[in-house]
């Protein structure tokens, strides 16, 4: 079946506790993305990848690290968390990146609650 | 940056009823799509339409890019259709996505 996911699904972590949130693709697309979400600011960029080793910061960077080291994993990374990541993160994927001319349609993971005290 | 607003912001809907759902963008994009996000917070595709007009069952979408505005109808409208509807778009030129303010709709047996 073709689909994201994304791991874990729930998390609850302190302050300052290294974490990874996984996220993993099998369709072969070429973008994937985090978002995160939060009441009242809706859904937001955080980094994206439009291929192998080359990725971009969106609308919401700081505090995160990504990398692109294989074409079906992109992993998040929160170095040092605070309670401001607290967050509904999404990963998603899609063929294109969103040029004109290639196919861009995003397909979402299923989510990860963080929640950081 | 491009902005993008969702109308309504809230719709409630006597179960049967119809509803159109709008998405105003300030710039020209090269990528639509429309959303639900159910109860349950999941993110479900519903069109990809940067352009032209899409149905699906209940449902279709329409994209003008030209006058930069996309509609979403939902007819017939059942208590599963309840949830935050999104909108998404990418500003042409980039690859970033811009998420709409979502539309929440409530649908009452």
């Amino acid at each position: 079946e073709a689909q994201v996911t994304q791991n874990p699904r729930y998390l609850i972590t302190v302050t300052g506790k290294k974490l990874t949130v996984t996220c993993s693709q099998n369709m072969n697309h070429e973008y994937m993305s985090w978002y995160r979400q939060d009441p009242g600011l809706g859904l937001r960029q955080i980094y994206y990848s439009m291929n192998v080793e080359v990725t971009d910061k969106g609308d919401v960077p700081e505090g995160y690290k990504v990398s692109r080291k294989e074409k079906r994993n992109f992993p998040l990374i929160l170095e040092s968390p605070s309670p401001n990541q607290t967050s509904l993160y999404f990963c998603a994927s899609s063929l294109g990146g969103g040029l004109a001319g290639t196919y861009n349609e995003q397909f979402f993971g299923p989510g990860t609650r963080l929640t950081v005290l | 940056g491009i902005q993008v607003e969702q109308s309504p912001p809230d719709l409630i809907l006597q179960e049967g009823a119809n509803s159109t759902l709008r998405c105003n963008f300030s710039d020209s994009v090269n990528n639509l799509q429309w959303f639900h996000q159910n109860p349950w917070g999941q993110l479900i595709n519903l069109f990809y339409i940067p352009s032209g007009t899409k149905q699906n069952g209940r449902l279709s979408a329409t994209t003008v890019a030209t006058e930069r505005y996309s509609l979403l109808y939902i007819s017939s409208s059942q208590t599963t259709d309840s949830g935050v509807y999104f909108c998404a778009v990418v500003r042409e030129g980039t690859y970033k996505y811009i998420f709409g303010t979502g539309t929440r709709l409530k649908v009452l047996a």
